[in-house]
């Protein structure tokens, strides 16, 4: 969306490895969820902030309001992982998604 | 880049009433499903189609009925509206099941 840029659009890992993906915001937002999108369309919620960082397992998310960016990293990455990750920000009483990272784990 | 309108942006209904929210998406995309988000939650499927005139139950469908008379339109209906169905609805589209465009969103206030 026109509010929140979302990269990268794919991803490729191999297993093991990690790496970050980012969200940038044109304007303030109060908080930030991250998302992972199974195969029956359901968003499995990963990770809601309103500052600061929260880890869980591999995953680690970052969000600083200020500087206007969120951070959604993976370490050790599995094949399980593979799937579309999407950042969705809440700023002005709405709610604004990002374009989504099509992640790829291989063996 | 993919279009879903969604209508009307925000709704004001009584309990027990009939609630109608409907969506369009002008990018022929054969998925289209229906989201809720609840504060402080993330969004969960309410229900989804693949194709037209047939809809599938997602994660929550119990109070909540959908139709999709035609690819571009989904609806999401709410026979006997209540109170735990104040939400934020979203209608999305895919065209391969991956990638999701969404909607602005539809604000259900049930008085």
């Amino acid at each position: 969306g026109d509010q929140v840029e979302q990269s990268p659009s794919a991803l490729s890992l191999h297993e093991g490895t990690g790496s970050a993906l980012r969200c940038n915001f044109t304007t303030t937002m109060r908080a930030v969820q991250w998302f992972r999108k199974n195969s029956r369309g359901s968003l499995i919620n990963l990770f809601y902030l309103a500052s600061g960082t929260k880890e869980n397992g591999r995953l680690k998310s970052a969000f600083d309001s200020k500087e206007r960016y969120s951070t959604l990293h993976i370490r050790d990455a599995q094949l399980e992982d593979s799937g579309t990750y999407f950042c969705a920000a809440e700023g002005n009483n709405r709610i604004f998604f990002g374009d989504g990272t099509q992640l790829v784990v291989k063996p | 880049e993919a279009a879903v309108t969604q209508s009307p942006r925000s709704k004001v209904a009584v309990t027990g009433g009939k609630v109608t929210l409907s969506c369009h998406q002008t990018n022929n995309h054969d998925y289209m499903y229906w989201y809720r988000q609840d504060t402080g939650h993330g969004l969960r499927l309410i229900h989804y189609s693949y194709v037209a005139d047939s809809t599938e139950k997602g994660d929550i469908p119990d109070g909540y009925k959908a139709s999709r008379p035609s690819q571009e339109n989904f609806s999401l209906i709410l026979e006997l509206a209540s109170l735990s169905q104040t939400a934020v609805y979203f209608c999305a589209s895919s065209d391969d099941a991956e990638t999701l465009y969404f909607g602005s969103g539809t604000r259900l206030t049930v008085l």
